[in-house]
């Protein structure tokens, strides 16, 4: 079994929709929770973290936790033809920031 | 603030060939780290620099993998010999501190081993 769990998609939503997208993990040591996203041809980049249970919201970005169920969630509001990208889980365990990244799911926003 | 910066971009080498990545972090960032991403599936920690000194390198394959960080600095990553299953993107990236840090990743560099 992964540590990190992610759908690989892709999820193709037409513009203004919600994209909803998720990961489950096994290991309950993991402290803080990140979602990245990865352009085409482009490194991942950062978009949010947090490190407790509950919601975390940035303009059209929500991130939730849910510790007791291991479950993390990214949902992205009034999707843009920019969303279009990859976005990746990622989380840390360790003092020394290791990251243990998802698959990453491939998201597809229509016009 | 300048990124991360990455060369080759590209690099395509038959099997058994050796093929090296270089990596500038962002200036001040004290931990390097390389990650490779194989098509379809996430990155995944080859090795971690704090410094000089290498903090994890648990996943690398050290029979044909090495990698470096001059003065603490820049970094390279040598593969040799390569094989087939190393095709893959390579990423470097750096951060201020460890721990809940944020990492700022390079373009990466592309390999094709054939």
């Amino acid at each position: 079994q992964k540590e990190v769990e992610q759908d690989p998609g892709p999820l193709s939503v037409p513009e203004g929709a919600i994209v909803s997208l998720n990961c489950t993990y096994s290991n309950s040591a993991f402290q803080y929770f990140m979602w990245y996203r990865q352009y085409s041809r482009k490194g991942p980049e950062l978009l949010m973290y947090t490190y407790s249970s509950g919601n975390k919201e940035d303009g059209r970005f929500t991130a939730q936790v849910d510790k007791s169920s291991k479950y993390i969630s990214l949902f992205i509001r009034d999707s843009q033809p920019s969303d279009s990208a990859t976005y990746l889980c990622a989380l840390v365990t360790d003092s020394w920031g290791k990251l243990q990244f998802g698959a990453g799911t491939q998201v597809v926003v229509t016009p | 603030e300048a990124g991360v910066a990455q060369s080759p971009r590209y690099k395509i080498i038959e099997k058994r060939q050796s093929v090296a990545f270089w990596c500038n972090p962002i200036s001040g960032h004290a931990t390097l780290y390389w990650y490779q991403q194989i098509l379809g599936q996430g990155p995944k920690l080859l090795i971690q620099f704090q410094n000089n000194g290498v903090v994890d390198d648990s996943q690398l394959p050290k029979d044909r993998f090495s990698a470096e960080r001059l003065k603490g600095v820049d970094s390279t990553l040598k593969i040799q010999p390569a094989k087939l299953e190393d095709s893959a993107v390579y990423l470097c990236a750096s951060s201020l501190v460890s721990g809940a840090n944020v990492l700022t990743f390079g373009a990466g560099s592309r390999l094709t081993v054939l």
